[in-house]
């Protein structure tokens, strides 16, 4: 099963509202990300959280990580139409070779309407 | 610099047959691995490399098979192809496998099996 799970899985907001997207994990982690997919195409990494971080922000992106809760949230201030995409949280799992794999959520498909 | 190259963008096969989907990444990165998108999912890890002559599996990797003999090359090979099999493969790097540093994707190989 996957680690991480997003909700909604589908939002529809105005242009210039704020997005939030939540993401709940179930093993301990090292770090969170987020990515970005534009209509099937490859994902983009947005940001990532260090486990001892509890805030980051990058431009319109403000992302926060509760490690008590498994779960973090993706806010994207003042949204334009070109922020129309799905995003996925991504969280490391340790491997029997003490390597990470990048697991990926279900993702939430934001549509902004103009 | 390229970043990473998969090929061919589309692919239709037929039940049974087998075939290889490429993988190039131009970075040095020793982390690669592959994914499939199903409709309206995440991301599921298939297989996974931290360099050269050293894989490992997935999430789900029945039906395939990989291997990394340099660093720039991570091939996917579908051994008969299934309908089950068809999805959006995305192939991805990153300078190491500790989950601390971002994913760069691919643009993706739509595969169909009839």
């Amino acid at each position: 099963s996957q680690q991480g799970e997003e909700d909604p899985q589908a939002l529809s907001i105005q242009e210039g509202e704020n997005a939030t997207m939540n993401c709940s994990y179930k093993t301990s982690i090292n770090n969170l990300q987020w990515y970005r997919q534009n209509s099937g195409r490859g994902l983009v990494h947005l940001i990532l959280i260090r486990s001892n971080e509890r805030e980051k922000h990058s431009g319109r992106l403000r992302v926060t990580l509760d490690t008590s809760k498994k779960s973090s949230s993706l806010l994207i201030t003042a949204s334009r139409a070109a922020d129309t995409a799905s995003y996925f949280c991504a969280t490391d799992a340790l491997s029997m070779d003490s390597s990470y794999k990048l697991i990926f959520g279900s993702g939430t498909r934001l549509l902004v309407r103009p | 610099n390229a970043g990473v190259t998969q090929t061919p963008e589309f692919q239709v096969l037929k039940t049974g047959q087998s075939m290889t989907l490429q993988c190039a990444q131009d970075m040095n990165h020793e982390y690669m691995s592959w994914y499939r998108q199903d409709p309206g999912m995440g991301l599921r890890l298939i297989h996974y490399s931290v360099g050269a002559g050293i894989t490992d599996q997935g999430e789900v990797p029945n039906g395939y098979n990989v291997s990394r003999s340099t660093t720039e090359d991570f091939p996917l090979r579908l051994l008969s192809a299934a309908p089950s099999q068809t999805s959006v493969y995305f192939c991805a790097s990153s300078y190491s496998g500790t989950g601390l540093v971002e994913a760069f994707f691919g643009q993706g190989t739509r595969l169909t099996v009839v």
